[in-house]
């Protein structure tokens, strides 16, 4: 059974730091989605990794994944408050039921 | 539509009553997807259809729940008899065919059960 687990689950910085999240995996998968929640409000995608050191970037967001070492991380730089929201990242299963499985998401909190 | 639609937005019912939640997807999308999200955040996949067939229910409970995506109609996540514990964000997701492709959520429905 496909498990996602993200850390850290609550993350708190201040303005202009870099950090990263990251996504663990527990089995193969060819499929890898990062997507943001703002309180109240639906999910937004963000990113879909699709291959093995694939590496996306959008603005101050970059999301890489290793498939080998079943881990995706999204790396955000020079934080800004705008960026403050849950991150979640979701798993593909690669059964035809094709379904996808989330991490607990990260609460992202970005001091001014 | 280029979006998917839900409604309503919010429901309250009384436990043992019935809900109804309905989802229309982007229009030509194959795929339709029904989450419910608790209150830790937490996103358990439901059920998926692939046009009126479902494709996946391994999610649902099965004695209270059912969905349904007739033809040329909003698809449905009926709960008989709700219980408490059903309070949640039920979001329904669409997408245009299985490879590599997003899911688009739509905006959600919660449902409260008093």
């Amino acid at each position: 059974e496909l498990k996602v687990e993200q850390n850290p689950l609550f993350l708190s910085m201040q303005e202009g730091k870099n950090y990263t999240i990251y996504c663990n995996y527990s089995t193969t998968s060819d499929r890898l989605y990062w997507y943001r929640q703002d309180p109240g409000k639906s999910l937004e995608s963000l990113f879909v990794l699709l291959s093995n050191g694939a590496v996306k970037q959008e603005g101050r967001l970059m999301a890489s994944l290793d498939t080998k070492a079943r881990l995706s991380t999204l790396h955000i730089t020079a934080a800004v408050h705008d960026l403050s929201a849950t991150y979640f990242c979701a798993v593909a299963t690669m059964n035809r039921d094709d379904k996808i499985i989330f991490g607990k998401g990260t609460r992202l909190h970005i001091l001014p | 539509g280029e979006e998917v639609a839900q409604t309503p937005k919010h429901l309250v019912r009384g436990e043992g009553q019935k809900a109804k939640l309905y989802c229309a997807p982007i229009k030509g999308h194959s795929y339709v997807f029904w989450y419910q999200q608790v209150l830790k955040n937490e996103f358990k996949f439901l059920i998926s259809f692939q046009n009126e067939n479902v494709f996946d229910e391994t999610g649902m409970p099965k004695e209270r729940f059912s969905a349904k995506c007739l033809p040329n109609s909003p698809c449905s996540l009926e709960i008989q008899a709700t219980k408490l514990e059903d309070s949640a964000v039920y979001f329904c997701a669409s997408s245009p065919d299985r490879v590599g492709n997003i899911q688009y959520f739509g905006a959600g429905t919660r449902l409260s059960v008093l």
